[in-house]
């Protein structure tokens, strides 16, 4: 089992580009959650997939979007990329929360 | 508000020695508590769950629901331990996971 798997891992994006992460969860997960990590800083969450619907959102603004498809995958879209974007974005995905939850390796998102 | 706070940024100790990483957290209800582990060049994993009671890698956490609290041990630090330290819980009601800001912990020869 791979576990969760995030693509690209990393990717370097002028101000206002928008952006296209992709993570695929662990066998047996249907949910997915994203976190933003800057620097120094504990992962923030963003929003959580569950049945192709976003189910639950931190406090980061419209720009922030996502999807989730049939077979449980997701991406994270941002729109108008700021600098202060740059961060590294995190992919966790669970069994509805249940036996915690399983992270990706990240992807390192530089805004210049 | 639910919140998770880790007063250390750096915890310093030597080989041998034991190990006490300070979680608190902001909860009204019953949480559920994590802690996860981050070695260097490695992804964010699950150490130990509250409802577990488990040990692992010869840690153990307790969740003190009178002081909110959910802090980590070891009685002896190895070297292999030092690595970034997070807490963190998940809310009943909506199952997002909230982290505390990590612990450094860095284990000295």
């Amino acid at each position: 089992d791979a576990g969760v798997t995030q693509s690209p891992t990393h990717l370097i994006k002028t101000r206002g580009q928008q952006v296209t992460l992709r993570c695929s969860p662990k066998s047996g997960h249907d949910t997915v959650s994203w976190y933003q990590q800057a620097l120094g800083q504990g992962p923030q969450f963003i929003f959580q997939y569950y049945e192709e619907e976003e189910r639950q959102r931190g406090n980061f603004p419209d720009r922030f979007s996502g999807h989730q498809f049939p077979n449980y995958s997701s991406e994270l879209n941002v729109n108008a990329l700021l600098l202060g974007d740059s961060a590294l974005y995190l992919c966790a995905s669970s069994s509805q929360g249940r036996e915690g939850y399983t992270f990706g390796s990240g992807t390192r998102l530089t805004v210049v | 508000a639910q919140r998770v706070t880790q007063p250390e940024k750096l915890l310093s100790v030597f080989k041998g020695a034991p190990v006490e990483l300070k979680c608190n957290y902001s909860y009204s209800g019953s949480p559920e508590l994590f802690w996860y582990v981050q070695y260097s060049r490695q992804r964010l994993q699950l150490l130990l769950r509250h409802i577990s009671r488990e040990s692992i890698k010869g840690f153990t956490a307790d969740l003190n629901k009178g002081e909110t609290s959910f802090h980590l041990k070891k009685p002896f630090a190895q070297e292999e331990d030092s690595a970034m330290y997070y807490c963190a819980l998940v809310s009943s009601n909506t199952g997002k996971l909230i982290f505390g800001q990590g612990t450094t912990l860095q284990v000295k020869p």
